[in-house]
């Protein structure tokens, strides 16, 4: 079945330990994003790759970082979490640029930092 | 870089009654309009898009209309079902490119009985 798969669905973490959440596309995309859901502001991209070894920022960066070593996972690292980056995150892949065809979205997962 | 208006933020109808979303945007460059639905707890799909190159594009139940002068497109659902419940997004191309989107805010749909 193509899909995207985001792990772990659910974390709840403290202020300033390190986490990785996971994303994966079995679908041979070309494109790989990650996006956060607030309340009131829609989705918002982080980070986004073009392909492998190819990242550039989106329009909320700061604080995460990726990595896209392999064409079917793109990782999003907060390095020290704050109250701050309690959201939901989406990770998405699309077969060609995302201005230009559908993306396919992850489950989704819900983040807390205390 | 791209900014994309979406209105109303929550939009009430009774089942049966045609619902109309719009949206704006800023660059005249943009020829990529998607609407994603995403219903409580999942994720957002996508229902229908449209390119600069046409005005209108319809699939069954749901229409999207464009007006490049205008900078603005439109989601139009027709007869509402209760299923049709969900969060409405619009989106446009960030940055000119192909590298992302800009979503507007959302749109709560909610179906009266």
């Amino acid at each position: 079945e193509a899909q995207v798969t985001q792990n772990p669905r659910y974390l709840i973490t403290v202020t300033g330990k390190k986490l990785t959440v996971t994303c994966s596309q079995n679908m041979n995309h070309e494109y790989m994003s990650w996006y956060r859901q607030d309340p009131g502001l829609g989705l918002r991209q982080i980070y986004y790759s073009m392909n492998v070894e190819v990242t550039d920022k989106g329009d909320v960066p700061e604080g995460y970082k990726v990595s896209r070593k392999e064409k079917r996972n793109f990782p999003l690292i907060l390095e020290s979490p704050s109250p701050n980056q309690t959201s939901l995150y989406f990770c998405a892949s699309c077969p060609t640029g995302f201005g230009t065809d559908t993306q396919y979205f992850g489950p989704g997962t819900r983040l807390t930092v205390l | 870089g791209e900014n994309v208006e979406q209105h109303p933020s929550t939009l009430s109808v009774q089942e049966g009654d045609s619902a109309v979303i719009k949206c704006t945007y800023s660059d005249s460059a943009s020829n990529y309009f998607p609407w994603y639905k995403q219903e409580l707890g999942k994720r957002p799909q996508l229902i229908i898009d449209i390119r600069s190159n046409v005005g209108e594009k319809k699939d069954q139940r749901i229409a999207v209309t464009l007006n490049k002068t205008a900078k603005h497109f439109s989601l139009h659902i027709t007869e509402t079902q209760p299923e049709d419940s969900a969060v409405y997004f619009c989106a446009a191309p960030a940055r000119g490119g192909a590298d992302g989107l800009t979503f507007g805010k959302g749109t709560h749909l909610i179906i009266q009985p």
